[in-house]
């Protein structure tokens, strides 16, 4: 399979526990970014990277959340602290530089109890 | 923040038959669209995409359109199918292609 991979599928933590999440883009895609779906919306945006550097990020994105994409490959997503309003679907999404469209993973669902 | 709203939320059509999905955006910068396809439990999935200097594009039993005036986009599918049963999204890219606004998603019932 050669699309967006998410790891883990599905995860489920306390709160106050803190969450790492992985994507692997599209291994030619030097774009990544990441969403967070609530049930019954469309996915918010929360940052983007453009090979290794992360150059924007929502206001979505609280200090507890932080992502990180090293080598411009495969990015983590961390949450620390978990909240109960952290539960929804995390996706990722990679792009090429200079073409249209963006492919997306398919997602993380967190749920925190 | 920007606005990507529909105007239905759920939609149900008969087997065969041909869906019309819309879509209402309100940044007038917009230049670039996608319809997303998201079934249960997954990701979206690309379906077609418009630049906004055209007005129409088809894919394989897909169409979508713009209209730029009314800041409208429209899918439509033929003749669908029961696999067509999903949440579809249009997403809306104003400024630059770095990231996309979406909308809530209107949930499409494929009846047999």
């Amino acid at each position: 399979d050669t699309g967006v991979s998410q790891d883990p599928r599905h995860k489920i933590t306390k709160r106050g526990q803190n969450v790492t999440f992985r994507c692997d883009p599209i291994s030619e895609h030097n774009r990544l970014y990441w969403y967070r779906q609530t049930l019954g919306q469309g996915p918010e945006f929360l940052t983007y990277f453009q090979n290794e550097a992360q150059l924007e990020k929502s206001r979505l994105l609280s200090d507890r959340f932080s992502a990180e994409r090293p080598k411009g490959s495969f990015s983590t997503l961390e949450i620390q602290r978990t909240e109960q309003g952290d539960s929804a679907m995390y996706l990722c999404a990679s792009s090429l530089e200079g073409t249209l469209g963006a492919f997306f993973g398919q997602g993380t669902r967190l749920t925190v109890v | 923040g920007e606005s990507v709203g529909l105007h239905l939320p759920t939609l149900s059509v008969q087997e065969g038959d041909n869906s019309i999905i819309n879509c209402a955006y309100s940044n007038s910068a917009s230049d670039y669209f996608i319809w997303y396809k998201q079934e249960s439990g997954k990701g979206p999935q690309f379906i077609i995409d418009i630049r906004s200097n055209m007005d129409k594009r088809q894919g394989q039993r897909v169409t979508v359109l713009l209209n730029k005036t009314v800041k409208h986009l429209s899918l439509q599918i033929a003749a669908t199918q029961p696999g067509d049963s999903a949440v579809y999204f249009c997403a809306e890219n104003p400024y630059n292609f770095n990231k996309f606004y979406f909308g809530s998603g209107t949930k499409l019932n494929v009846k047999p």
